[in-house]
């Protein structure tokens, strides 16, 4: 099986400044990522997808993929109360199958 | 465009019983996901269908079945239910073409086994 890890957290920021969150990945040639956000109760809703090394910015998103040390995260800049979330990492192996992190949740102090 | 729908939302039963969960998925789609969340495993990969086939599976036993119709909606089948199977259903519906395609998720199935 291959596997996506994250930092379960919680982690605590103030609201306004930046949140990171780290994911790593097994398998080598994994090609498509994404980061869902899952608010308490409700099913995940996608934050961002990247496929490429490098940065990809959605307004205060940034989602940071670095193949060659197999490593993908998420920035959330200017944070706020709204943000507040599991944060999930996901792999896409083939046919549609997402291998999922365990989530970090995020909470941001007002 | 509608989102995905699952049915029913929540769900009772007791062991030994046999439940079906129904998702429709977006417009258009023709992928559909089933996956399962726990607290203790996270959200783990039940099976995949595409145009009526299934293309792939996780690791779960043959309790847990699945099918698809051509309109692309889909249902997954638990028999002889178990404890252990209480957890969200969740199903996610995508264009099926190629692995960077977002997967949209529906609101879930929350199963409690009595």
């Amino acid at each position: 099986q291959k596997e996506v890890e994250q930092n379960s957290g919680p982690l605590s920021v103030p609201e306004g400044a930046i949140a990171s969150l780290n994911c790593t990945y097994s398998d080598r040639v994994s090609q498509s990522f994404f980061w869902y956000r899952q608010y308490s109760g409700k099913s995940p809703e996608l934050i961002m997808s990247i496929y490429s090394n490098g940065d990809k910015e959605d307004g205060r998103f940034t989602a940071q993929l670095n193949k060659a040390s197999q490593y993908v995260s998420l920035l959330i800049r200017d944070s706020q109360p709204s943000d507040s979330a599991t944060y999930l990492c996901a792999v896409n192996e083939g046919a549609q199958k997402l291998v999922f992190g365990q989530g970090t949740r995020l909470t941001i102090n007002p | 465009k509608a989102g995905v729908t699952q049915t029913p939302r929540y769900l009772i039963k007791t062991r030994g019983q046999q439940v079906t969960l129904s998702c429709s998925p977006i417009s258009g789609h023709r992928s559909v996901s089933w996956y399962q969340q726990t607290p203790g495993q996270g959200l783990q990969f039940l099976f995949e269908y595409f145009s009526e086939t299934q293309r792939n599976k996780g690791n779960f036993p043959g309790r847990f079945s699945g099918r698809q119709f051509s309109n692309s909606r889909s249902e997954m089948n638990v028999s002889t239910l178990e404890l252990g199977d209480s957890a969200l259903y969740l199903c996610a519906s995508s264009l099926g073409g190629n692995l960077e395609e977002t997967q949209y998720f529906g609101p879930g199935t929350r199963l409690l086994v009595l």
